[in-house]
């Protein structure tokens, strides 16, 4: 199946600083990616939708100014956290949507913020 | 609105048979999708079935009837390491997968 990758895998910082998480599609190519935050022992929750070349588009009740989206090639998206708070610790998941064949999205392995 | 429900937890024997259900509500629908999550890591894609019936791969079948909004996934010859959450995901019309809370299903000898 379609690869996707993450990087970092866990990150801890400190209150007030910002966090860069990458979201690479390896071996093909994602005009959309998905932005999820996980808490724990809890479902999915889709944060934003990242458009290669054109601004993302944000659920309800998710900052578009403290969580920063950028898809600036086909098979990379990113997410910084700004500023990040105690409260944004949690697990981000990205997926990248695969046409190729099922209209599938596939995850890349997550990444674990904890801010202290 | 949009919604999506499944049991919180289930619980079944090593060797047996577990049906895990799912309804859902949402605007638009493409079709059903489910993921197994082991604690600590990302979705992994199980099933996605967009007309009604049955799909069978291997140990896991899973059925649909959109009539109904619902769908269930079937695990048979159960094994220790299929203990894990299983999410049940609509696929709506605007492309967004919109995930249930998922199901812990715990494995015993």
């Amino acid at each position: 199946g379609a690869v996707v990758s993450q990087h970092p895998s866990r990150v801890i910082c400190k209150s007030g600083t910002s966090v860069k998480i990458e979201c690479r599609s390896l071996d093909f190519q994602a005009t959309t990616m998905f932005w999820y935050r996980q808490f724990p022992k809890k479902s999915l929750m889709l944060m934003a939708t990242s458009n290669e070349g054109s601004k993302a588009t944000y659920e309800q009740g998710v900052e578009k100014d403290k969580f920063l989206i950028n898809h600036a090639s086909l098979t990379l998206s990113t997410l910084t956290v700004t500023s990040a708070h105690p409260e944004d610790s949690s697990f981000y998941i990205c997926s990248a949507r695969d046409l190729g064949g099922v209209d599938t999205q596939y995850f890349g392995p997550g990444t674990r913020l904890t801010v202290l | 609105g949009q919604n999506i429900d499944q049991p919180t937890e289930m619980t079944a024997t090593e060797g047996a048979i577990v049906q895990i259900n799912c309804t859902y509500q949402t605007s638009g629908f493409n079709g059903l999708f489910w993921y197994q999550q082991h604690a600590g890591e990302a979705p992994t894609f199980l099933s996605y079935n967009v007309l009604d019936g049955l799909e069978e791969k291997g140990r896991f079948s899973s059925f649909l009837s959109r009539s109904k909004g619902y769908s269930y996934l079937l695990l048979k010859e159960l094994q220790m390491k299929d203990s894990a959450s299983y999410l049940c995901a609509a696929h709506s019309s605007a492309s967004k997968i919109i995930f249930g809370s998922g199901t812990r299903l715990s494995i015993r000898p």
